[in-house]
């Protein structure tokens, strides 16, 4: 079992609509959670953290934490195409970052 | 200056060479790591320098070799590498690890190497 799993992808979805991103990990020692955005070619940038159980919303992005399932989602409002990238969740330990393998996102025109 | 900032962006090498990559942030941060990234893969954790000191070594083969002269500077020193070290490799920076409940790491754009 993988240390941090995200959902396989590719994932499409038309413009305007909702996108979910999911991502479960096994240590239950895990402190702090992020959702990362990469572009082809690029370095991965921070779009959200989370580190208490609940929801945390930043305009159109939500995150959902659950300690107990460890469990965490990202959804994303109003998809556009410029929301197509690659989604990586990274969850953390004692300063140690664990990646999930990604999710590819697409969102059509 | 929310900045990480990688020199060079690409870098070719051949396996007998000894090359530097330099990572530079002045966001305060007190932890600063290094990842290599290859195509379609997450990144992966090489090296963590805590307050300028090696906390975190991934067993990273000797032909990398991490050096921290100060609190804003990180390098890592390639000698003899493979092909198979070809990758992105990506510098980041966060708050210090202990004694900080926000330690999002913010990463540097990259630099692409290619060992011949």
């Amino acid at each position: 079992q993988k240390e941090v799993e995200q959902n396989s992808g590719p994932l499409s979805v038309p413009e305007g609509a909702i996108a979910s991103l999911n991502c479960t990990y096994s240590d239950r020692g895990s402190q702090s959670f992020f959702w990362y955005r990469q572009y082809s070619g690029k370095s991965p940038e921070l779009i959200m953290f989370i580190y208490s159980n609940g929801d945390k919303e930043d305009g159109r992005f939500t995150a959902q934490l659950n300690k107990a399932s460890q469990y965490v989602s990202l959804l994303i409002r109003d998809s556009q195409p410029s929301d197509s990238a690659t989604y990586l969740c990274a969850v953390r330990n004692a300063g140690k970052s664990t990646f999930g393998d990604g999710t590819t996102l697409t969102v059509k025109p | 200056d929310t900045e990480v900032t990688q020199t060079p962006k690409h870098l070719v090498m051949g396996m007998t060479n000894k090359k530097s990559l330099k990572c530079e942030q002045h966001m305060g941060h007190r932890a600063m790591y290094w990842y290599k990234q290859k195509a379609k893969k997450p990144p992966e954790l090489m090296f963590v320098y805590s307050y300028e000191k090696l906390s975190i070594n991934e067993s990273v083969p000797s032909r990398f070799s991490p050096e921290c002269p100060n609190s804003s500077l990180l390098n890592l020193h390639l000698h003899a590498l493979q092909p198979e070290d070809s990758a992105l490799y990506l510098c980041a920076s966060s708050q210090p690890l202990l004694g900080s409940s926000y330690n999002e790491q913010f990463f540097g754009p990259g630099t692409r190497l290619t060992v011949l």
